[in-house]
């Protein structure tokens, strides 16, 4: 069946370091990927998206890129901040609705 | 514009009583969706609505759960005799009508406690 697997967390970083959260998914045919993240306490907010094969979605100064050969849609931000510690989602959908998400990965970022 | 509005926020229910979460969606939106988080886990797809209508309620457990989103008023996840295993937080997301690229959003969730 369809799937996706996070990296485990908690990733634990000091502010402007690189970040990267992996997310790899198991799917027929051509989903669409996104990257939710929730803030304490918070629902989910979309992050970023992308619906075809080489899109890149990006926002905030996040990215990730849909990789097909690798089934692959991993996080990327060059410096990040304290603000942006929450937990980040990734997630597929075939429809418009059903989204199939991940377990999550907390990400903590320190002063 | 008030996005997807859930309440309550917090809800605890002892065992066997019926537990009501009520999800008011965006102004517009004709799609509500409901999901299930538990602790340390993605959130599950439950079950879709339009108004009046279950489209898809392939995730629901087959007792207790029920939905509904009537014509006037917010939609409804009903969770009757509520057990333990039920402590969650149930997000609702709402959407325009469309493909898969549109955008659902969410609310802040019900986090139930059963005790």
């Amino acid at each position: 069946g369809n799937s996706v697997t996070q990296m485990e967390g908690p990733v634990t970083l000091s502010e402007e370091a690189f970040l990267t959260i992996n997310c790899t998914y198991t799917a027929t045919g051509y989903p669409s990927l996104f990257w939710y993240v929730q803030y304490p306490g918070e629902g989910l907010q979309l992050l970023l998206k992308a619906t075809k094969a080489d899109d890149k979605g990006s926002n905030k100064g996040f990215e990730a890129t849909y990789r097909k050969e690798t089934t692959s849609f991993h996080l990327e931000k060059g410096s990040v901040q304290v603000s942006d510690s929450a937990v980040y989602f990734c997630a597929l959908t075939y429809s418009s609705y059903k989204l199939i998400f991940g377990s999550g990965t907390r990400l903590l970022v320190r002063p | 514009n008030a996005g997807v509005m859930q309440n309550p926020r917090h809800l605890v229910r002892r065992r066997g009583q019926e537990a009501r979460l009520r999800c008011s969606p965006m102004k517009g939106h004709s799609h509500v969706y409901w999901y299930r988080q538990l602790p340390e886990e993605g959130l599950k797809f439950m079950v879709y609505l339009q108004k009046e209508n279950i489209i898809d309620e392939s995730g629901m457990p087959k007792e207790r759960f029920s939905a509904e989103f009537p014509k006037e008023g917010p939609s409804i996840l009903r969770i009757q005799q509520v057990v333990r295993g039920d402590s969650a937080a149930y997000f609702c997301a709402s959407s325009l009508p469309g493909g898969r690229s549109t955008e659902a959003f969410f609310g802040q969730g019900t986090r139930l406690t059963v005790v």
